[in-house]
């Protein structure tokens, strides 16, 4: 069955210190998406980013990177730097890409960066 | 660039009442989906639809709930008899192409559901 698990469920760092967001997922799909998305207290959805399951290299956008490991079945997410502005609860998520495309979301880490 | 839209913002309402929730996905979009947050939860998959038909459906979308496209632009979620466990957020959320493909899901902004 697909599942998608964060562990920590919150998160609290003083600003400019680095933070690495957990994800470990399951599916039976060799083809299958993973996903990050923000929602800052406003609550509306921010897409980060999305990784298909043949693209194992590590991605950076400016302070976010992402390392995905298919051998632990792990997509964790690392904030460096942080800012008070990237205060938000974070969401990884699964789409099995071969049986249906609905997002399973984790159940979200909530993360604090004190100024 | 084109977003998905939701009306209203925010909805309060009594317990029993029937409520619509509107949403417009992006125009050349043919897959719309249902999503609900209740508040300090993870966010879960209610529906999918294509072709004028519902594609799947979770355990949460039972009978008091049905989706529609009315006038092929405008892509609703109607809960007949409001329950206080309806409270959450309802995202709507559109894809361009085919399943099993690559294409985005973009989610609309949401609408919080207050049932009283």
């Amino acid at each position: 069955a697909q599942k998608v698990t964060q562990a920590q469920t919150e998160i609290s760092v003083v600003e400019k210190e680095d933070v690495t967001l957990d994800c470990v997922y399951e599916t039976r799909d060799t083809t299958y998406y993973l996903f990050w998305y923000k929602q800052p207290p406003s609550g509306e959805l921010v897409f980060l980013i999305r990784r298909n399951s043949f693209d194992e290299q590590n991605e950076i956008s400016g302070r976010y990177s992402w390392n995905f490991q298919k051998s632990t079945s792990s997509f964790n997410f690392t904030i460096t730097a942080s800012q008070v502005v990237d205060s938000a609860v974070y969401f990884c998520a699964l789409s099995e890409a071969e049986r249906d495309d609905k997002i399973i979301f984790g159940k979200g880490t909530r993360l604090h960066i004190l100024p | 660039e084109p977003e998905v839209t939701q009306t209203p913002s925010h909805q309060v309402t009594q317990m029993g009442q029937e409520v619509i929730l509107r949403c417009v996905p992006i125009s050349n979009h043919l897959y719309f989906y249902w999503y609900r947050q209740i508040l300090g939860q993870k966010v879960e998959f209610l529906v999918s639809f294509y072709n004028n038909e519902i594609s799947e459906k979770s355990e949460i979308f039972d009978d008091q709930f049905s989706v529609e496209r009315p006038d092929g632009s405008n892509f609703t979620l109607k809960i007949r008899s409001t329950k206080l466990e309806d409270s959450a957020m309802y995202f709507c959320a559109s894809k361009e192409g085919v399943p099993q493909s690559s294409y985005e899901q973009y989610f609309g902004p949401g609408t919080r559901l207050t049932v009283t």
